[in-house]
């Protein structure tokens, strides 16, 4: 069954202190990666896609790693801002037939505080 | 450009009413997509339009949900009768596709609907 697994389910750390998110799948067969930054009230934002060949992506203070070996990806934060507190939302897609997204299996996310 | 726009932001309406949520897609994408998300379930793709045909309906809960899209600039999702375990958020997204349909097109989310049954 494809699934998407996020941890922790929750994360507190303080202003300025790095932290990385955790996302394991069992999507067969794999197509790409999407970490998504959904703050309270608002649509998700997309923050990186990865393919199967690439290992890392950064855009910005935020870094995704993707080990397609062992189907796990992270998503490192560096230097964390009060602006991060949001929920992290990992989206695995499956390789199917003719570009339909019904292939896409949703992580549950990570939600972060940053604390001043 | 102002980004996929949907209204309302918030319904509260009586369990058996008719609810419909709207949704404008950024002007240029031809793809469409309505999800809904829960504490429960997290975010779940209802249907997805590619160029105002409905291509994956598979996530539509039940006979009781139903999609459209007229044209290029406008969807609707209606939910009839509506139940309290419909109460979510309802988001729509597009996007373009790229040269390989959508496996590596970003989508991008409008501010949602949250709707209450009650």
């Amino acid at each position: 069954k494809n699934q998407v697994e996020q941890s922790p389910q929750s994360l507190i750390i303080l202003e300025g202190k790095n932290c990385t998110l955790q996302c394991n799948y069992t999507v067969s067969p794999f197509s790409n990666l999407r970490w998504y930054k959904q703050d309270t009230g608002r649509g998700p934002v997309s923050l990186t896609i990865m393919t199967f060949s690439e290992n890392t992506k950064s855009n910005g203070r935020y870094t995704a790693t993707l080990d397609a070996d062992t189907k796990q990806s992270s998503l490192h934060i560096t230097a964390s801002q009060l602006s991060d507190s949001a929920s992290y939302i990992c989206v695995v897609s499956a390789r199917g037939y003719g570009g339909s997204q019904g292939n896409l299996i949703f992580g549950k996310g990570t939600k972060l505080s940053v604390k001043p | 450009d102002a980004g996929v726009i949907q209204s309302p932001r918030h319904e509260v309406t009586e369990m058996g009413q008719e609810v419909t949520l709207r949704c404008k897609p950024i002007s240029g994408h031809n793809s469409l997509f309505w999800y809904r998300q829960t504490m429960m379930r997290g975010l779940e793709l209802l249907i997805y339009f590619n160029n105002n045909v409905p291509i994956d309906d598979s996530g539509m809960p039940e006979d009781r949900f139903s999609a459209k899209m007229p044209n290029a600039s406008f969807s609707t999702l209606k939910i009839q009768p509506s139940e309290p375990r419909d109460s979510a958020v309802y988001f729509c997204a597009s996007s373009r596709p790229g040269q390989r349909q959508l496996v590596n097109t970003e989508a991008f989310f409008g501010q949602g609907t949250r709707l209450t049954v009650v």
